[in-house]
């Protein structure tokens, strides 16, 4: 079963706007992964936050992680047309692979 | 783009063949993992390998298998394929310290379908 899940499945917006996805998940985690995939491509690393971290930037994006609520956002500021892809949370809970668990996606359309 | 690369591309095969999928880690990078993503779905955790030895196992049967090499380049083999088989298999490099998994960087992926 998927411990991260994507909340919304899917979300269009207009260039410019921005874009805020949630991830919530159930157990504890040593950190959370947001991964960018672009039409059944590979995945992009975009950010890791920490269980210790409760905000990080880079670039025009904003990851939150609220470890009491177990839940996560990622916001994308002035969305641009090349960030249509589906987005992924991916938790880290502990030291074996089998802890690394992708939660369904949310499918972004920036629309021009 | 990543240091990772994956071959074939694309493959097709029958129900009951095996199929045996290549994955070049990263330089300086000692794990790989492997996953499985059906459409629509996020990628499904196959096993990891770190080191040549098997360090973690998803819910997936034995008939799906793997090896890594002293170059850290990495095989997934799939035995008595099934139609649900069909999915983008991805494998992912990462400096690893005994199975931890940090940053992951993923290969474009090779899209079997089974037939």
């Amino acid at each position: 079963s998927q411990q991260g899940e994507e909340d919304p499945q899917a979300l269009s917006i207009q260039e410019g706007e921005n874009a805020t996805m949630n991830c919530s998940y159930k157990t504890s985690i040593n950190n959370l992964q947001w991964y960018r995939q672009n039409s059944g491509r590979g995945l992009v690393h975009l950010i890791l936050i920490r269980s210790n971290e409760r905000e990080k930037h880079s670039g025009r994006l904003r990851v939150t992680l609220d470890t009491s609520k177990k839940s996560s956002s990622l916001l994308i500021t002035a969305s641009r047309a090349a960030d249509t892809a589906s987005y992924f949370c991916a938790t880290d809970g502990g030291d074996y692979g089998q802890n690394f668990v992708f939660g369904p996606g949310t499918r972004l359309s920036a629309l021009p | 783009e990543t240091g990772v690369t994956q071959s074939p591309t694309h493959l097709i095969k029958t129900r009951g063949q095996q199929v045996t999928l290549r994955c070049s880690s990263q330089s300086g990078h000692n794990t790989v993992s492997w996953y499985q993503q059906a459409l629509g779905q996020g990628p499904q955790f196959i096993f990891q390998y770190y080191r040549e030895e098997e360090n973690g196992r998803g819910n997936f049967p034995p008939r799906f298998s793997g090896l890594q090499f002293p170059n850290y380049s990495s095989e997934l083999n799939v035995n008595a394929l099934e139609l649900d088989d069909s999915a983008l298999y991805l494998c992912a490099s990462s400096r690893g310290a005994g199975g931890r998994i940090d940053t992951q960087y993923f290969g474009p992926g090779t899209r079997l379908t089974v037939l």
